[in-house]
Formats: C-alpha cells, sequence, structure tokens
C-alpha cells in the first residue's frame, strides 16, 4: 500500500498562473480532505469530500476548487495563482466516521506539496 | 465554534528530560480530542487520541496525555525525551464526529526540539 500520495512535491507558479494538485490514495477510503500548513496557522482546511462525486467548502475555500471523479483521486486546482496561495499543501483521507463514540476513523495524511507563488 | 490553543510555538528539551506540550480547546459542545506528530518534511500522523473513558490516554513512542474537562486542556506528556523526538506537534478537536463530516480544528503546532 502507498497510502496517500501527491503530485507533484515542488512547484514554483507565477501570479495569474493555473496549476492542478492530485491526492491519490488507495485505501478505499471514503473521505478525503484538502489542508493548507502556513507558519504560525497550523493546518486549516480548504474542501473536503464525503464521496466520489461530492465536494464541499471548509475553513478557507476562496481560490480554490475540487473535484472528486474518482473515489481514489481528489484535486484540488488552482485557476488564478496569488502570492497568498504560496503554502505546503496537504492531502488526508479517511474511512467514512461510522458514528458513535469510539468509531473514530483516523485522517491519513500525505507528504505534501510545497508551491510558491512569485 | 471550536478553537484550539498551543501556548508554545517552540520548546527546546535536554536529551532524557521530561516534556509537556500544553493544549487547551474551547468549544460549546462535547468534544474528541488529537495529538498529531509531523516530522521533518513528512506529513501528519496521529500521536494519540481521546474520544471517551479514561482521561489519560497513552500513544504511541512512550507519550502520553491527559483530558482535563474542567481546564479545558489535553496537555502532551513524555517522561524522557529522544533525539528522534524532534518534530512539530499538533493538537486538534473535532465536535462533528460521527455525524457525517468528521473535521478537525487545528492547533497552530509547537516545536519540539531536543538537546543532546
Amino acid at each position: 500500500n502507498a497510502g496517500v500520495t501527491q503530485t507533484p512535491k515542488f512547484r514554483v507558479l507565477k501570479t495569474g498562473q493555473s496549476m492542478t494538485l492530485l491526492c491519490a490514495q488507495d485505501m478505499n477510503h471514503e473521505y478525503m480532505y484538502w489542508y493548507r500548513q502556513d507558519p504560525g496557522m497550523g493546518l486549516r482546511l480548504i474542501h473536503y469530500s464525503v464521496g466520489e462525486g461530492t465536494t464541499a467548502k471548509g475553513e478557507v475555500p476562496d481560490g480554490y476548487n475540487v473535484s472528486r471523479l474518482k473515489k481514489q483521486n481528489f484535486l484540488l486546482g488552482l485557476e488564478s495563482a496569488a502570492p497568498s496561495q504560496t503554502s505546503v499543501y496537504f492531502c488526508a483521507s479517511s474511512y467514512h466516521p461510522s458514528g458513535g463514540v469510539g468509531n473514530y476513523n483516523e485522517q491519513f495524511f500525505g507528504p505534501g506539496t510545497r508551491l510558491t507563488v512569485l | 465554534a471550536q478553537s484550539v490553543t498551543q501556548l508554545d510555538s517552540q520548546v527546546p528539551v535536554f536529551e532524557e528530560a521530561p516534556v509537556e506540550l500544553r493544549c487547551n480547546y474551547s468549544s460549546s459542545v462535547s468534544v474528541y480530542l488529537f495529538w498529531y506528530v509531523q516530522y521533518p518534511n513528512q506529513g501528519l500522523q496521529l500521536l494519540l487520541k481521546y474520544l471517551s473513558g479514561s482521561t489519560l490516554v497513552k500513544g504511541i513512542n512512550g507519550f502520553e496525555a491527559e483530558f482535563n474537562k474542567s481546564q479545558t486542556s489535553f496537555h502532551l506528556r513524555k517522561p524522557s525525551v529522544h533525539i528522534s523526538d524532534t518534530a512539530e506537534y499538533f493538537c486538534a478537536v473535532s465536535d462533528t464526529f460521527g455525524f457525517g463530516n468528521e473535521k478537525l480544528t487545528f492547533g497552530t503546532g509547537t516545536r519540539l526540539t531536543i538537546i543532546p
């Protein structure tokens, strides 16, 4: 099992350029998440998906779009990159929390993508 | 809305000394608490979690944490640290556990540096 993988590992963009970050998981998880990590701010949820074909906004969704066309993949898109989007992006996945105490399902994180927007 | 405060952004500790990393939370409902560890240039991995039951929770690598509801705290401890414990540690809270959308709110992190 590769777990959660992210492509690319590093990327430098110019302001206004677009790009897509790919997250893939081979654990058959229903839930997938995109976070950004900034110094002194911890991780903040951008978007998440509770299943194939469904997405929802997180805490900081502006400037990003996502798609979950296949269960194993979750794509994060930047249509017009801005310097404020310079960050480290983490993808995570988990099984559906089946409800009830004791059934918490751990989020598994990918290694991250370091994005710099000039 | 819930929030998490990690009071120390950096904690230097001598090898084999004890360490405590502090975490306080605020929430209007019952919470579930977590500590994640991030080693250099890696993603996060779960260290331990509190869902219910005993307030003292044991995790991997000899770490433990105690849930204190009256003080709204979930401090992380280890009696004797090792060089390999050098990492960033994140406290996180969830109050939507098990109802369809499991979402975590993270603290800002504490960088633990072990001094040989």
